[in-house]
């Protein structure tokens, strides 16, 4: 979906490095999230955010951090990137409470990361 | 715990119907979703159907819900190569805060 970008759409990095996954969004949704995505795993929530002040831990969140600089942007971090980080990483939003409280998530096009 | 589950893939000729099922755990009020993946893209959503609904159809699909079985599934018809893709199952849990996917099944249907 265009209206949901993710920068860069690949990268590989080293072992031990720091690198930032940049999502925006220009929905005007409240809601954005972070999942990783692995073969024969499916998608894993890292964190998301109901809004600039709200900040929750998903299910995987160990190894990352985020920032919601704006309603608009959600970044995904890697402090020390290690090999098993190497995935897709997809950014989401939500236009939560959708009609009859719909939870519908519009995704970016992904990341490709690879951690040597 | 909230836990969707799909077969991992599927496959069917071209204008055949294809059939993909998942199952999940919480009988709570939900909302159950089919989103599409296709290669090197991000997910889509396809459709979507609430808890109190037996069926949707839209166009060429259409969504079987049995809550007694907590069983769902998605019938694609005259399904055509371009439906070829990875397929996943989502449940919503009103009052809650996240979608819970399925592993996701890939359909792979040839000429």
């Amino acid at each position: 979906d265009a209206d949901v970008t993710q920068t860069p759409r690949n990268r590989i990095t080293k072992t031990g490095k720091r690198i930032m996954l940049e999502c925006s969004q220009t929905k005007g949704h409240d809601r954005m999230y972070w999942y990783r995505q692995d073969p024969g795993l499916g998608l894993r929530l890292i964190y998301y955010s109901f809004d600039v002040k709200d900040i929750n831990k998903g299910e995987i969140s160990d190894g990352y951090s985020v920032s919601r600089q704006a309603q608009a942007k959600f970044s995904l971090s890697l402090e020390s990137a290690i090999p098993n980080q190497t995935a897709l990483y997809f950014c989401a939003t939500s236009d939560f409470p959708g009609t009859g409280n719909t939870d519908t998530q519009y995704f970016g096009p992904g990341t490709r990361l690879t951690v040597l | 715990g909230e836990d969707v589950e799909q077969s991992l893939f599927l496959s069917v000729r071209e204008g055949d119907s294809s059939v993909i099922n998942c199952t999940y755990t919480d009988s709570s009020s939900t909302y159950l979703y089919w989103y599409k993946q296709e290669p090197g893209a991000g997910l889509q959503l396809l459709t979507y159907i609430f808890s109190n609904m037996d069926m949707k159809q839209d166009q060429r699909l259409t969504v079987l819900l049995n809550k007694k079985d907590k069983h769902l599934s998605l019938r694609i018809a005259d399904t055509q190569t371009g439906d070829s893709a990875i397929y996943f199952c989502a449940e919503s849990i009103v009052g809650y805060s996240t979608l819970t996917f399925g592993k996701g099944t890939m359909l792979l249907v040839s000429p």
